[in-house]
C-alpha cells in the first residue's frame, strides 16, 4: 500500500519557467513533509519541508504547498535552471515516535535550456 | 563540514554471503537511520537508531540487524544475501532536538547480490 504517491513520472520544463510537482498521501496522521531531490550516484540532497501547522513554506526558488483536506503537496520551483534537472522525492513522516520518513517514487524533472 | 559518510560506495556480494555497511553522521547529529532504495522506487526505511538504542524497525526480514556505537556511528548487517536484497543502502543523521528534525542522507552504498 502506497501512502506517498507521485503519480508523474517525468517532466519536462523550459528553463525560467515554472516546475511544479506534485505528491498525495493517505495516511491523515502525516505531519510532516520534505523534499528531496536526487542526482545519479548521489545521497538524496534535503531541499524544503512543511509542517502540517502551515500551508506554504519558501526558501528561495522552491516553495512547497500543503493542502491537508486534498491530502496534497505540491513543490514549486521558480524559475527552473538546468541545474534543477534532477530526481524528486517527496517524503512524509508522522508522530509515531521513530520519525521514520516514507518515500514517494520520484519525480524525474528535466530542464531544457 | 563533513556530511554523512558511508562506506564501502560499492560492493559486490554473492548469494547467501554476510554484508557489512558502514556510516558515519554529521558531528554532533545523534540519531541514524537506514534506507533501502531498489531501483524506481524510493527509499524505503530499515531502521533508526538513537543513543545506541533502537527507535524502529521497518518492515524488513531478521537476516537484517543494526547497531549504533558510542560515537554514533552505525552498521547494517544483512546476513544470507538474495539477488532481491540488490540495492542502494542510505544513511541519514539527524540531531534530533525533540521537535520535528530533518534527515541528512550520505552517498549510499550500492550492493550488488550475484
Amino acid at each position: 500500500d502506497q501512502q506517498v504517491k507521485q503519480n508523474s513520472p517525468s517532466l519536462s520544463v523550459q528553463e525560467g519557467r515554472i516546475s511544479i510537482l506534485n505528491c498525495d498521501y493517505t495516511n491523515s496522521m502525516f505531519d510532516y513533509f520534505l523534499w528531496y531531490k536526487k542526482y545519479p550516484a548521489e545521497g538524496p540532497t534535503f531541499l524544503i519541508s512543511i509542517s502540517s501547522i502551515k500551508d506554504k513554506n519558501e526558501d528561495g526558488r522552491f516553495t512547497v504547498f500543503l493542502n491537508k483536506s486534498a491530502k496534497h503537496l505540491s513543490l514549486h520551483i521558480v524559475p527552473s535552471q538546468p541545474g534543477d534537472s534532477a530526481v524528486y522525492f517527496c517524503a512524509a513522516s508522522g508522530s509515531s515516535g521513530t520519525y521514520k520518513y516514507i518515500f514517494g517514487t520520484g519525480t524525474r524533472l528535466k530542464v531544457l535550456a | 563540514d563533513a556530511g554523512v559518510t558511508q562506506s564501502p560506495t560499492h560492493l559486490i556480494k554473492t548469494r547467501g554471503q554476510h554484508v557489512t555497511l558502514r556510516c558515519s553522521p554529521i558531528s554532533g547529529h545523534k540519531s541514524v537511520s537506514w534506507y533501502q532504495q531498489v531501483l524506481g522506487q524510493g527509499p524505503q526505511f530499515i531502521f533508526q537508531y538513537y543513543e545506541k538504542e533502537e527507535r524502529g524497525r521497518g518492515n524488513f526480514p531478521d537476516r537484517f540487524s543494526a547497531r549504533q556505537f558510542p560515537n554514533y556511528s552505525s552498521e547494517l548487517n544483512v546476513n544470507a544475501l538474495l539477488l532481491g536484497d540488490s540495492a542502494l543502502y542510505l544513511c541519514a543523521s539527524s540531531l534530533p532536538s525533540g521537535g520535528r528534525d530533518t534527515q541528512y542522507f550520505g552517498p549510499g552504498t550500492r550492493l550488488t547480490v550475484l
